[in-house]
């Protein structure tokens, strides 16, 4: 089942605005992944943050975790027309070996 | 080095054939995933094989579905009797280990239609 919820779903921002979008899980969790996909093809891998971990960043994009709420943000600092894509958080639960994703955000950024 | 192939990259079938779905993970990668995602969904696992252990088949939805892989290598999926809900984009991943501390790297995937 999936675990990872993404909200807002769907986000239409100008270029240069910042992105931001969270994800909501129910178990606990060893680590939470980000990970785009552009036009219904492969995901690629954003960035990873492990449970003992509140912030963390990469280029223009930054991850926070809050564990006690069960849920993680991915911020885009100043978009660009490139990163509209679908947005996917991804949980990896405590005895579990596969990540459940959630549904994504479509993030759409207007040139 | 190379990515994550898959083959073909579309598939059309008439209702009720069977369909074999391919998958060559990154050289070295000894966990493989297959995944399924319909249209403007998420990704729903299917199963997934790490080394020579037994594979995860938990997230298969029928017996209609089954996979295989060689060794670390090659995988195939194959759906036996599709039906029209079977349609959507089949994605493979792999990693270096099975596990969430493990980035997954995706194939472009297949997409199934079944008419």
């Amino acid at each position: 089942s999936q675990q990872g919820e993404e909200d807002p779903q769907a986000l239409s921002i100008q270029e240069g605005e910042n992105a931001t979008m969270n994800c909501s899980y129910k178990t606990s969790i060893n680590n939470l992944q980000w990970y785009r996909q552009n036009s219904g093809r492969g995901l690629v891998h954003l960035i990873l943050i492990r449970s003992n971990e509140r912030e963390k960043h990469s280029g223009r994009l930054r991850v926070t975790l809050d564990t006690s709420k069960k849920s993680s943000s991915l911020l885009i600092t100043a978009s660009r027309a490139a990163d509209t894509a679908s947005y996917f958080c991804a949980t990896a639960p405590y005895g579990n070996n596969r990540l459940a994703f959630g549904k994504g955000n479509q993030v759409v950024v207007i040139p | 080095g190379a990515g994550v192939s898959q083959s073909p990259s579309n598939k059309v079938t008439e209702k009720g054939k069977d369909v074999e779905l391919r998958c060559d993970p990154i050289s070295g990668h000894t966990a493989l995933y297959w995944y399924r995602q319909r249209l403007g969904q998420g990704l729903e696992f299917l199963i997934y094989f790490q080394g020579n252990s037994a594979p995860d088949k938990s997230g298969l939805p029928s017996d209609r579905f089954s996979a295989e892989r060689t060794g670390e290598s090659v995988s195939t999926l194959t759906i036996q009797r599709t039906q029209q809900e079977d349609s959507a984009v089949y994605l493979c991943a792999s990693s270096w280990l099975a596990g969430g501390a493990y980035e997954q790297y995706f194939g472009p995937g297949t997409r199934l239609t079944v008419t």
